[in-house]
């Protein structure tokens, strides 16, 4: 059965760090692309990074790229996603979400995870 | 950055009617455009890629179109289970981004 599979939520104080696991099962993991996106309350869908198995490659989006790593366990087929100096501005959702990496896996995120919702709060 | 505005935020179609949602990017993307579907409290769901093409198991009233700047998603004969949040992303360049969001509500 192709699925990711996000940890469980978290509560976080202000200043800490979170990380977020997303595990792959079903498919080649190193023929996909693993983003990180987010959705904060209410909000639209926002592009955080990506990690691209084959070459070993992590992109971070310029709005976090300094807060932001993401790593993977090419033996669990695991990526994590951490997130560093949170602010309640980091509420939201996060999701993983695979994309293809040739026109055979395809150019789109068809399967993604059930996202993991991460509270910021004092 | 490639902005990608879609418009209007808000759409209010009665069941049965075409519903017509719009998504322009603020250069050429070609047609690295796709399409999802988010319904409430629900994750984004794959309906459109490459601009055209339907995504397995999306019904055939789901229809793209567009290349270039300016890009279409039409819902012929809108159903109930339609009503959703529908949001367009570029992948055009290494930096994605989405458009804020066309809500599809029953009128």
């Amino acid at each position: 059965q192709v699925r990711l599979v996000q940890s469980g939520a978290e509560v976080k104080r202000p200043g800490s760090s979170v990380k977020v696991s997303c595990k792959a099962s079903g498919f080649p993991f190193s023929d996909y692309i693993f983003n990180w996106l987010r959705q904060a309350p209410g909000q639209g869908l926002e592009w955080m990074g990506r990690f691209i198995p084959l070459v070993g490659v992590t992109v971070y989006a310029p709005s976090f790229q300094d807060r932001l790593t993401i790593t993977a366990d090419v033996n669990t087929n695991t990526v994590y996603m951490e997130m560093s100096s949170l602010r309640s501005a980091d509420t939201a959702v996060y999701y993983c979400a695979r994309f293809g990496v040739d026109e055979y896996t395809g150019y789109y995120m068809d399967v993604w995870g059930k996202g993991t919702t991460v509270t910021v709060s004092s | 950055d490639i902005v990608m505005t879609q418009s209007p935020a808000t759409l209010s179609v009665s069941l049965g009617e075409r519903a017509t949602l719009s998504c322009r990017a603020s250069q050429s993307i070609s047609n690295n455009l796709t399409w999802y579907q988010q319904k409430a409290g629900q994750t984004p769901r794959l309906l459109i890629y490459d601009a055209s093409t339907r995504a397995t198991g999306i019904p055939a009233r789901f229809t793209g179109s567009g290349s270039g700047t300016e890009f279409t998603l039409t819902i012929t004969s809108l159903q109930s289970e339609d009503l959703a949040v529908y949001y367009c992303h570029q992948h055009y360049n290494w930096l994605w981004t989405f458009g804020q969001g066309t809500k599809v509500e029953i009128k």
